[in-house]
């Protein structure tokens, strides 16, 4: 199984229409991290969470939310998606040796 | 705030081909240097780092020195295959107390990188 499972792999959605994309990890890392890559823009950071009580936004955290609902679990929710979010989106996780990626999910709002 | 800028891509390139590609960056002080690979259809890959001037990292042939005169830390292998063909991304992060921070990064554009038999 992988260090870090992200569900779905693949999803579309309507605009305005509320989705959760979901992150859990074997690693025992604390700290997890919501990422989204755009073509030309590379990885740019949505929220970080450094443990089961602390949540942070990220660069871009606008119409975004997330939930940490266990050291393993971190949950990504977009409350009314629109067309400009879609992107391929990528949770990590990371302690103070490395950073491990998940495979990410590719989302497309139509 | 702190930013990254690679090269434009995509590279193409034969095989046994010598790489270069170019990142610099910006920030105060005195940050944490990456390369990180994407293979098709996979999340990323730390490739190498670097957490202080002058560090070389390296791995799996490739490596990168961080300069700070010249705020660059640019990837090189001496002789590609095309197994090496994905998607690279130089990030940066800022190092906090104890030690480097490896998950809140911030990244480059990603440079593809395609190797021809």
């Amino acid at each position: 199984d992988a260090d870090v499972t992200q569900t779905p792999r693949n999803r579309i959605t309507k605009t305005g229409k509320r989705i959760m994309l979901e992150c859990s990890q074997t690693k025992g890392h604390d700290r997890m991290y919501w990422y989204r890559q755009d073509p030309g823009l590379g990885l740019r950071l949505i929220y970080y969470s450094f443990d089961v009580k602390d949540i942070n936004k990220g660069e871009i955290s606008d119409g975004y939310s997330v939930s940490r609902q266990a050291q393993a679990k971190f949950s990504l929710s977009l409350e009314s998606a629109i067309p400009n979010q879609t992107a391929l989106y990528f949770c990590a996780t990371s302690d103070s040796r490395t950073s491990t990626f998940g495979s990410g999910t590719r989302l497309t709002v139509v | 705030g702190d930013s990254v800028t690679q090269m434009e891509g995509p590279v193409t390139l034969s095989e046994e081909a010598f790489l270069t590609i170019n990142c610099t960056y910006t920030a105060t002080g005195y940050p944490s240097l990456f390369w990180y690979v994407q293979y098709p259809g996979e999340g990323l890959q730390l490739l190498l780092k670097a957490t202080k001037a002058d560090d070389k990292g390296s791995n799996k042939g490739f490596e990168a020195t961080y300069r700070k005169e010249t705020t660059s830390f640019h990837l090189e292998k001496g002789s590609v295959q095309v197994s090496d063909s994905a998607v690279y991304f130089c990030a940066l992060s800022r190092n906090q107390a104890g030690g480097t921070s490896y998950g809140k990064l911030t990244f480059g554009q990603g440079t593809i990188l395609t190797v021809h038999p």
